[in-house]
């Protein structure tokens, strides 16, 4: 089945603790990006990569990190948590060829930083 | 980031009411596509348009996208409380994606 998972789904961590939530896709796709959601500010854009090793900034890449060693895996690095980083994180693929940019979205990891 | 604006931010309406979300730019998008939240999961996507002057229907739904591809809409006719969530609008080329913000659908019976 194609799918996006990402994990954990659920965490609660503390203040400077670092931390990874990771993020899969099983569709050869080569667009990854990273969201971020919070109420009453929707949807933002945290990191983005077009290929494996090409990552680049979305609108609050502050406090986060990505990598993309390879084509399925695009994990998201929190190195120093803060409490303003508490939020609905999304992981999404999409082919973006052939004129085709549909995104899959994985499930969610909800993050509380104490 | 959000460079389309969307409107309204929310709708409430009566179940069997018609339902329209809206997004605007200020510049031509080359596609825009739209997905579907529902409270408690994740964004899916309902349909992709390219075209200048694009309509498209999925059962009630109707999207369109404007001649000047700066505006697209989505229609729900007759809506039912299975229509409950937020809809949101993404643009993009091969790169950076713009989005709106959503518009937070919710239908009471």
């Amino acid at each position: 089945e194609a799918q996006v998972t990402q994990n954990p789904r659920y965490l609660i961590t503390v203040t400077g603790k670092k931390l990874t939530v990771t993020c899969s896709q099983n569709m050869n796709h080569e667009y990854m990006s990273w969201y971020r959601q919070d109420p009453g500010l929707g949807l933002r854009q945290i990191y983005y990569s077009m290929n494996v090793e090409v990552t680049d900034k979305g609108d609050v890449p502050e406090g986060y990190k990505v990598s993309r060693k390879e084509k399925r895996n695009f994990p998201l690095i929190l190195e120093s948590p803060s409490p303003n980083q508490t939020s609905l994180y999304f992981c999404a693929s999409s082919l973006r060829t052939s004129g085709s940019y549909e995104q899959y979205f994985g499930p969610g990891t909800r993050l509380t930083v104490t | 980031g959000q460079q389309v604006m969307q409107i309204p931010q929310y709708q409430h309406v009566q179940e069997g009411e018609d339902f329209t979300t809206y997004c605007n730019s200020s510049t031509t998008l080359s596609n825009i596509q739209w997905y579907k939240q529902r409270p408690g999961g994740h964004p899916v996507f309902l349909i992709q348009l390219v075209k200048s002057g694009e309509v498209k229907k999925q059962k009630r739904l109707t999207f369109q996208f404007g001649e000047a591809k700066k505006n697209s809409s989505l229609h729900i006719t007759a809506t039912q409380t299975t229509d409950v969530g937020t809809y949101f609008c993404f643009s993009g080329g091969y790169n950076k994606l713009i989005f709106g913000a959503g518009t937070r659908l919710a239908v009471h019976p």
